[in-house]
């Protein structure tokens, strides 16, 4: 069974930092690219970030580009998001996502249950 | 970026309706649109990918339909399980994909 699980959401003040991971299991993790997708409270979905299977590319929305880092390892099955200088507006429920391999239409055919980041003073 | 609108924002149905959700993309995203059902407190799932391809393990009272600007999701006959709210994404501007604003889907 697939399955993927986040972690490292928290409370944080303005300007601060947080990692969040999300470790998966019951697929071969290395062979699948990777998103995070968040969803403020109440609002609907925006997608944050991707990496490919073997990091070799990485893409951020706008919205975090050179405050968030997304990574990976193949080995431990794990994905993960460095947030930096975070703002009121990065509050959110973070999602990471599986894409299916093998399509010509980009979709998360598997999500973990979130971890919310709240950023406040 | 490509803005994905869906109508209605809201709906209230009864058990066994026939209900349909319209999404539209503000360019031409071919069939590179997929759908998605959240219930509160829960991530979304996946229902259709490439706006008529059915999601394993989902039931086929859900289908999809579309291509250009303008999609729809039809539900046949409303189940209890159904009320939810269902996102519209596109991935034509992949990996920079896009998700339309919602449509809570309410029992009358």
């Amino acid at each position: 069974e697939v399955q993927l699980v986040e972690s490292g959401g928290g409370l944080v003040q303005p300007g601060g930092s947080l990692r969040l991971s999300c470790a998966a299991s019951g697929f071969t993790f290395s062979s699948y690219s990777m998103n995070w997708v968040r969803q403020a409270p109440g609002k609907g979905l925006e997608w944050v970030s991707y990496i490919s299977s073997s990091s070799s590319t990485i893409y951020y929305a706008d919205s975090v580009k050179g405050r968030f880092t997304i990574s990976r390892d193949n080995a431990k099955n794990s994905l993960y998001l460095q947030m930096n200088s975070l703002r009121a507006e990065d509050t959110a429920v973070y999602y990471c996502a599986r894409e299916p391999r093998s399509t010509s239409c980009v979709s998360f055919d598997y999500w973990g249950q979130g971890t919310l980041v709240t950023v406040s003073s | 970026d490509i803005q994905m609108t869906q109508s209605p924002s809201s709906l209230s149905a009864s058990v066994g309706d026939r209900v349909t959700i319209t999404c539209r993309a503000s360019q031409s995203i071919s069939s590179y649109l997929n759908w998605y059902q959240q219930k509160p407190g829960k991530a979304p799932k996946l229902l259709i990918y490439a706006a008529s391809s059915l999601q394993s393990g989902v039931p086929s009272r859900f289908s999809g339909s579309g291509s250009g600007t303008d999609f729809t999701l039809t539900i046949s006959s409303l189940q209890p399980e159904d009320f939810a709210t269902y996102y519209c994404q596109q991935s034509y501007s992949t990996p920079r994909v896009t998700f339309g604003q919602g449509t809570r889907l309410e029992i009358k």
